[in-house]
Formats: C-alpha cells, structure tokens, sequence
C-alpha cells in the first residue's frame, strides 16, 4: 500500500523568509496529492493540491511542485507571516484511499 | 452553511464504556470519513462512507463501528473502549465521487482512562 514520509518533523524560520517541506510517496499510481493546514485546536483545511500531470501550481504565497519520477512534492510559502504557524499534512491519493504524512509544524519567528 | 459537525468536543471514557461520536455535515456531501490523529502520527483513516447504506474500512477500524443512515449523519461508535482509543477524532465529507478536497470537523477529544 501507500506510504508517505513528510520532513521536517519542525520547522522554524523567520517572518518574512520562506519554508519548504517535503514528502515522498511510494505508490507510483498515486495521482493527487493535496495539503492541508491545521491550526490549534481545529479540524485540517485543504490549502493547496494537484494532480499527477501537473508539475508545479502556485497561489499567491504558497505553491506546491510535484516530481513523479523521484515520486517526490513539496510545498513551498514564501513571505512568511505570523499566521502561517500551524501543522501542515500532506497526503497521496491512489486508488481509492488518502495516506496522510504524518505533519509539520511549521513556527514563524518575530 | 454549517459545513462538518461534530459532537462532544471532548469526553472522558472509563475502560470498558461506549460511546458514539456524532458527525453532520450540511453540504449533502456522499463521501464521508473518520479519522483519528496521534500526536506526531498524522491522520488515520478508520472508516468511511460513499453513500447512505454503504461504509467501508479504513486503515485502522478495529474497535469501531460506523452506520450511514442518512446523507448528513455518519456516527461512530466505539463498543468497549479501550487507553489504545485515546486520541481526537476528526469527521470530514467531500464531494460525490471524489476523495479530493475534503472538509474537516473541528474533532473530539476522547481519553480513555
């Protein structure tokens, strides 16, 4: 079945810089791999996603970038703001199931 | 709109009660799932539903029982709790035919002591 690694486990950069975090996944059939952002004490919220024919996909701050050869994406938040602390999930979609990472948390420092 | 409900947002079991956790979503949504979240383990799937009458297992549905009578309710019942079933359960739907874009409750808090 699917297997999916997320790095870092924290990640701590400062207001104003960009983060970067990674996952791999392990089922080559994967097709959509979407990212979620929870904040403390809620549920996760869909921030960004794409699909397997795609490489990269943007919006405004955030992006995410997609290598199926390497069977690698991350997601990408540049400007950095306070409000951008949280854990951040991403997961791989294959058949008919979702494989969650197991998450980031991300600390924006003043 | 409401979007995913959950009820209690946080409920303390004896080993060996039951309970049922409750989840509505007002999006007429035909997917809908549980999950539970570890710390540090990120998000397992227990079980999910694509429609009134049908569930499924997820990857983690010992010790759990779900029933889908309707498009808005997807309740979880757990028998005979057990300290393994310490966690926060999330609910969450998303459109017909599809895993994609799914929206999450605001979860409950369970501990089993």
């Amino acid at each position: 079945g699917e297997n999916v690694e997320q790095h870092p486990s924290t990640l701590s950069v400062q207001e104003g810089d960009s983060a970067v975090i990674k996952c791999t996944y392990s089922d080559s059939a994967s097709n959509y791999f979407p990212w979620y952002k929870q904040e403390l004490g809620k549920g996760p919220q869909l921030i960004i996603d794409i699909r397997s024919n795609v490489g990269e996909k943007k919006d405004q701050r955030i992006a995410v970038t997609l290598n199926k050869t390497a069977k690698h994406f991350s997601l990408h938040i540049t400007e950095t703001q306070p409000e951008d602390s949280a854990v951040y999930f991403c997961a791989a979609k294959a058949d008919d199931k979702i494989i969650f990472g197991k998450g980031t948390r991300l600390h924006i420092l003043p | 709109n409401a979007g995913v409900t959950q009820t209690p947002k946080f409920r303390i079991l004896k080993i060996g009660q039951s309970m049922t956790l409750q989840c509505t979503q007002d999006m007429n949504h035909n997917y809908m799932y549980w999950y539970r979240q570890d710390p540090g383990m990120g998000l397992k799937l227990i079980y999910y539903s694509v429609g009134a009458g049908i569930t499924d297992k997820g990857e983690v549905p010992n010790g759990y029982n779900v029933s889908r009578s309707t498009t808005e309710d997807f309740p979880l019942r757990l028998e005979l709790a057990a300290p393994s079933q310490t966690s926060v359960y999330f609910c969450a739907s998303s459109h017909m035919g599809s895993w994609e874009t799914q929206y999450f409750g605001p979860g409950t808090r369970l501990l089993v002591l």
